[in-house]
């Protein structure tokens, strides 16, 4: 069974570009989660759907800031325009409560670097 | 709002050793998941908990779920150059519907 798949593994642009990032979360997961990691920081939750709905998106750093999910095997995390202290590393993760042991399993990662 | 804490911060050991490291809440949790990250990976699940009290190993790794509620344990035994990576313990109450993550344990293994 395949686990979260995130695209591009890296990415590289400059300041005032678009970047979009990609998720598909693991079939049957109804909860889609989009985290930052840095240094500093740690694991931020961003925004987290269910159902492909955005349930709390409190975390979303401003609004330069997007996410869709558009069906429940696809999500876009979209940063427009970029600046540097956007560098981090976006995960992706999905999980089910269709059982009653949640867990949560995460994607390779996506590492931006906006110069 | 909820917050994890994580003890110690890093730690460097001798190979062969036995690791134990933990997580306190300030509030209840009902489930507590332990993470490993290798660097440049995404983190990978270790161990999930489910009940005060549980105690869950996997292989070398033993976690156990607090008595209280507010705290989480993983130890690691016989300690080898590839438990080296950063372990983050990760909480949820009966309220919340995601996950607080904790800053993490680096663990570096001396040969």
């Amino acid at each position: 069974d395949a686990g979260v798949i995130q695209s591009p593994r890296h990415e590289v642009t400059e300041m005032g570009q678009e970047v979009t990032l990609r998720c598909k979360p693991i079939s049957g997961h109804d909860y889609l989660f989009w985290y930052r990691q840095t240094m500093m920081r740690g694991l931020e939750l961003l925004i987290y759907f269910n159902n492909n709905v955005p349930i709390d998106d409190s975390g979303m750093p401003e609004d330069r800031f997007s996410a869709k999910m558009p069906n429940a095997s696809f999500s876009t995390l979209k940063i427009q325009p970029s600046e540097p202290r956007d560098s981090a590393v976006y995960f992706c993760a999905s999980s089910s409560l269709r059982t009653a042991q949640e867990t949560q399993y995460f994607g390779p990662g996506t590492r931006l670097l906006v110069l | 709002g909820q917050q994890l804490n994580q003890s110690p911060q890093s730690m460097f050991i001798q190979e062969g050793e036995d690791v134990s490291m933990n997580c306190t809440s300030s509030s209840i949790f009902n489930t507590w998941l332990w993470y490993k990250q290798d660097p440049g990976e995404g983190p990978v699940l270790l161990i999930a908990l489910y009940k005060a009290g549980e105690l869950t190993s996997n292989g070398r790794l033993t976690a156990q779920f607090g008595i209280t509620r507010k705290d989480s344990f993983l130890n690691i035994s016989a300690s080898i150059p590839s438990d080296v990576g950063i372990y983050f313990c990760a909480g949820r109450d009966n309220y919340g519907q995601n996950f607080v993550f904790g800053p993490g344990t680096r663990l570096s293994v001396l040969p």
